[in-house]
């Protein structure tokens, strides 16, 4: 069975300062690991996903996420918070990367970000 | 155009009656889910279609009842709607591999009243 933790249902930061948002994943095999961005009354976004090449993996809006499998995490950061990175947060979880197996989320991080 | 579009967007409902989201995906994938969100924003998978088979079923009511006419379409009919049916529904695809990733829908938030 495969699951995610995400440590923090809130995180709070000022604008301009390191965002880091956590998460840890179970899985019995090497997964494919994603982080998705919803913002208010929208769908999820991908913001970056690791597949098993780098394991630092860039992705949209500054983002960037490291696989660290000797602790089996996957935390997303950014340097600088904007005002518009104000949103909930998605890490998840797939066995395949893409087939029918789907993802497994964790329960989401809001960040909020102070002026 | 959008890749994976779901309809409605908002569905308020009676309790008791049946209700119908339609999703299309025009990325050409193989893969098709409906995940539902609950209030507290917590993601599930319910069902997965794979060229038109079912390739998993959640323990989900059997009030809920996906149907897939081509691999491009995956609708989801629900009956006698209840009031925790209220959340918000997702459509998703996915092609092959990793590289492809999944793509979601907007979804569809549904009230039940």
């Amino acid at each position: 069975a495969q699951s995610v933790t995400q440590l923090g249902s809130h995180v709070s930061v000022s604008e301009g300062a390191l965002v880091l948002l956590r998460c840890n994943y179970s899985s019995s095999v090497p997964p494919y690991l994603f982080w998705y961005v919803q913002y208010p009354n929208q769908g999820l976004q991908l913001l970056l996903k690791y597949t098993s090449a780098a394991t630092l993996v860039k992705g949209i809006n500054g983002f960037e996420a490291e696989f660290k499998k000797s602790e089996t995490s996957f935390h997303l950061t950014k340097p600088s918070a904007h005002m518009s990175d104000a949103a909930e947060y998605f890490c998840a979880v797939s066995f395949s990367g893409g087939g029918a197996d789907g993802l497994t989320f964790g329960k989401g991080t809001h960040l909020i970000i102070q002026p | 155009d959008t890749a994976v579009s779901q309809t409605p967007k908002y569905l308020v409902t009676q309790m008791g009656n049946d209700k119908s989201i339609k999703c299309e995906q025009n990325l050409g994938h193989d893969t098709m889910y409906w995940y539902k969100q609950d209030s507290k924003k917590f993601l599930k998978i319910m069902f997965s279609y794979n060229n038109k088979e079912l390739i998993i079923n959640e323990t989900v009511p059997n009030r809920f009842s996906p149907k897939s006419p081509d691999k491009a379409h995956l609708n989801l009919h629900i009956n006698s709607l209840e009031l925790g049916d209220s959340a918000v529904y997702f459509c998703a695809s996915s092609g092959t591999g990793g590289y492809y990733g999944y793509t979601f829908g907007s979804g569809t938030r549904l009230t039940v009243v």
